[in-house]
């Protein structure tokens, strides 16, 4: 089945410092999505971004399904944004809306 | 007005007991999810119903049974609980393969 790598594991940052995250797939997807997992354990919709780019306010993702990788890019961070990062994508030819979720990126931000 | 809904948030229970979690979404979505995150955060699906019917079933035990009364509601019954089945638990929603959006998640602990 299809492999989905998440990088880096786990990131500590300084308030106001940027980042970014890399989702690596293994083969070709339909879907692929951006959470972000509070302390709460809340699981909050980032993007829905198959190809492309886009933005919303701090954030901004890319994925190049040619290449079969996506980013994450976090600026300004704040201690809000530290949780669990997670993709999650749906395989090309596989079960409809079935997502496959990497391990995801652990994210500290420090005040 | 919460989107996903899923209740209970946390439950308590003794192994050898049978409990159920509800989930409702009032987003008007074709297909309803189940998805376990175990304790190293992993997230991976159980169950799918598209149009009241089952289309994915992944190799989980057959404890486990989704119900779904209609497109709006997707309960997950668990037979038997084992101490193994301690894990958090969330319902999610898709229409048309596109972005799925999650509950908050059910908390559940076998003792």
């Amino acid at each position: 089945g299809i492999q989905v790598e998440q990088s880096p594991p786990d990131l500590i940052l300084q308030e106001g410092a940027n980042s970014t995250l890399r989702c690596n797939f293994s083969d070709s997807v339909n879907n692929l999505q951006w959470f972000h997992q509070n302390p709460w354990g809340q699981l909050i919709n980032l993007f829905y971004i198959p190809s492309g780019t886009k933005q919303n306010g701090r954030l901004s993702a890319t994925t190049v399904a040619t290449e079969r990788y996506s980013l994450l890019y976090i600026s300004s961070s704040q201690t809000t944004d530290s949780g669990v990062y997670f993709c999650a994508v749906e395989p090309a030819g596989g079960s409809q809306g079935n997502l496959i979720f990497g391990k995801g990126t652990k994210l500290s931000v420090k005040p | 007005d919460t989107a996903v809904s899923q209740t209970p948030k946390y439950l308590v229970t003794q192994m050898g007991n049978d409990k159920s979690i509800k989930c409702e979404q009032n987003l008007g979505h074709d297909t309803m999810y189940w998805y376990k995150q175990d304790s190293k955060k992993f997230l991976k699906i159980m169950f799918s119903y598209n149009n009241k019917e089952l289309i994915i079933n992944e190799t989980v035990p057959n404890r486990f049974s989704p119900k779904s009364p209609d497109k709006a509601h997707l309960n997950l019954h668990i037979n038997s609980l084992e101490l193994g089945d301690s894990a958090v638990y969330f319902c999610a929603s898709s229409h048309l393969q596109r972005e799925a959006f999650f509950g908050q998640g059910t908390r559940l602990t076998v003792v």
